[in-house]
């Protein structure tokens, strides 16, 4: 069976600073890690993935993840967070040994405050 | 490029009635998905096309719920004796048929059962 856990529901940030965004994942075979954000009344956009190779994993919009494979996890980062950050983060998994279906995370709510 | 399409972007429906979803992919996916999003949840995998074929259709809840492609690509789901607990997101996401590809959502069609 495969899980995500995103232990924060919320999280909080000043412009200009750091953010994390945290995401722990568990599956039998290899992960397929991905990151979604979600604007309101939007559908979900895909942010970056890490299927292997390098760990550190580069996407859009200037967001970042570390794929640790030690620690079960997946967390989001970039180095200086906008206001225009502020939104629903989703981290999704696909299990190697499983189906095609990405089973998600409940979301973590980013305010990035001016 | 044109992105995943989804029509309605609301739909309003009384207990009992019959709906219908439908999902447009991006133009040469192969893969086509269903998920349902819940107010304060991530997506839930409903079902999964590779061309016309329902390769996995385990997250359907119940056998109110199926879904068609019949010429590989536009999709319907289909919703029967519609309940208020059917009430959520409708998500539709197409990717390229490999198990590494990246999974592309549409806006969503926002389903209300009174």
């Amino acid at each position: 069976a495969q899980s995500v856990a995103q232990p924060e529901d919320q999280v909080n940030v000043a412009e200009g600073n750091p953010l994390t965004v945290k995401c722990t994942y568990s599956v039998s075979g290899n992960p397929y890690l991905f990151w979604y954000v979600q604007y309101p009344n939007r559908g979900l956009q895909f942010l970056l993935k890490y299927i292997t190779g390098d760990n550190l994993v580069k996407g859009s919009y200037g967001f970042e993840a570390e794929f640790n494979k030690s620690q079960t996890s997946f967390h989001l980062k970039k180095p200086s967070a906008l206001v225009s950050d502020s939104a629903l983060y989703f981290c999704a998994v696909r299990d190697s040994n499983s189906g095609y279906a990405l089973n998600f995370g409940k979301g973590t709510s980013l305010l990035v405050t001016p | 490029g044109a992105g995943v399409s989804q029509t309605p972007s609301n739909k309003v429906t009384e207990k009992g009635k019959y709906v219908e979803l439908r999902c447009d992919p991006i133009s040469g996916h192969t893969a086509l998905y269903w998920y349902r999003q819940s107010l304060g949840q991530g997506p839930e995998f409903l079902i999964y096309f590779q061309g016309t074929g329902a390769a996995d259709d385990s997250g359907l809840p119940n056998d109110r719920f199926f879904a068609v492609r019949p010429e590989g690509s536009v999709s319907t789901l289909k919703i029967q004796r519609t309940e208020r607990g059917d009430s959520a997101v409708y998500l539709c996401a197409s990717s390229l048929g490999g198990a590494r590809e990246t999974q592309y959502f549409g806006p969503g069609t926002r389903l209300l059962v009174l």
